[in-house]
């Protein structure tokens, strides 16, 4: 497909695991970014990329939090030691180029993460 | 700090009715403006962005008019369908290349 592609699409785990969100990016995009959908607090922003880089790593809520890119592609989100309040939907986003103001961000489906 | 707002939270409307979403944001520093669609488990579907220096996009029977001084943006849509029905999200995008989200409009097109 040519969309962003996320998995797992669903991840359910015991507080105290660690978990890892994959991202594929639409194939050419240079800018990707990670957000978090959780009932009440609509979308926030966890962190942007720019190739391999991570410019902005402000929204990122505790040093539990971690994210990498390899290769200007793929993109992991890994949270060690989850807690409930982990528990959220995680979006992932790439566009063209970041900073340009003129592209816009396309959206993969998510990952549904539920922490027992 | 960005904040932005959406009016109404829900909206319930018959089919065939044109309707207006309202968004709002505090900062005018804006690179652009984009309009959101989420229908229930998925991800968003980009609809329209309006750069800084635009004023509206149209796209099929939707539009988006932005007042960047004002800080507010409209989506319009035209003789609504059943198949409208969904959450639509306004953010805008500043100087730091993340989008800041409202917390969207709940809207149901009704047969």
């Amino acid at each position: 497909g040519a969309g962003v592609s996320q998995s797992p699409s669903n991840k359910v785990t015991e507080k105290g695991k660690d978990v890892e969100l994959r991202c594929d990016p639409i194939s050419g995009h240079t800018a990707l970014y990670w957000y978090r959908q959780s009932l009440g607090q609509g979308l926030e922003f966890l962190i942007y990329f720019q190739g391999n880089s991570a410019p902005d790593k402000s929204g990122l809520p505790s040093d539990r939090f971690s994210a990498e890119r390899t290769g200007g592609s793929v993109s992991t989100l890994t949270i060690q030691r989850t807690q409930q309040e982990d528990s959220a939907v995680y979006l992932c986003a790439s566009s063209l180029r970041g900073g340009s103001g003129e592209q816009p961000q396309h959206f993969g489906d998510g990952t549904r993460l539920s922490i027992l | 700090k960005q904040e932005v707002t959406q009016i109404p939270a829900a909206l319930s409307v018959p089919e065939g009715e044109n309707l207006v979403l309202n968004c709002s944001f505090t900062d005018s520093a804006i690179y652009n403006l984009q309009w959101f669609r989420q229908d229930p488990g998925k991800g968003l579907t980009s609809l329209l962005l309006i750069q800084s220096s635009q004023r509206e996009q149209t796209s099929g029977r939707l539009n988006a008019s932005l007042d960047k001084s004002s800080g507010r943006s409209t989506l319009y849509i035209a003789a609504s369908q059943p198949g409208d029905s969904a959450t639509y999200l306004c953010a805008v995008e500043g100087g730091s290349e993340k989008l800041v989200f409202g917390k969207g409009t709940k809207l149901t097109v009704n047969p």
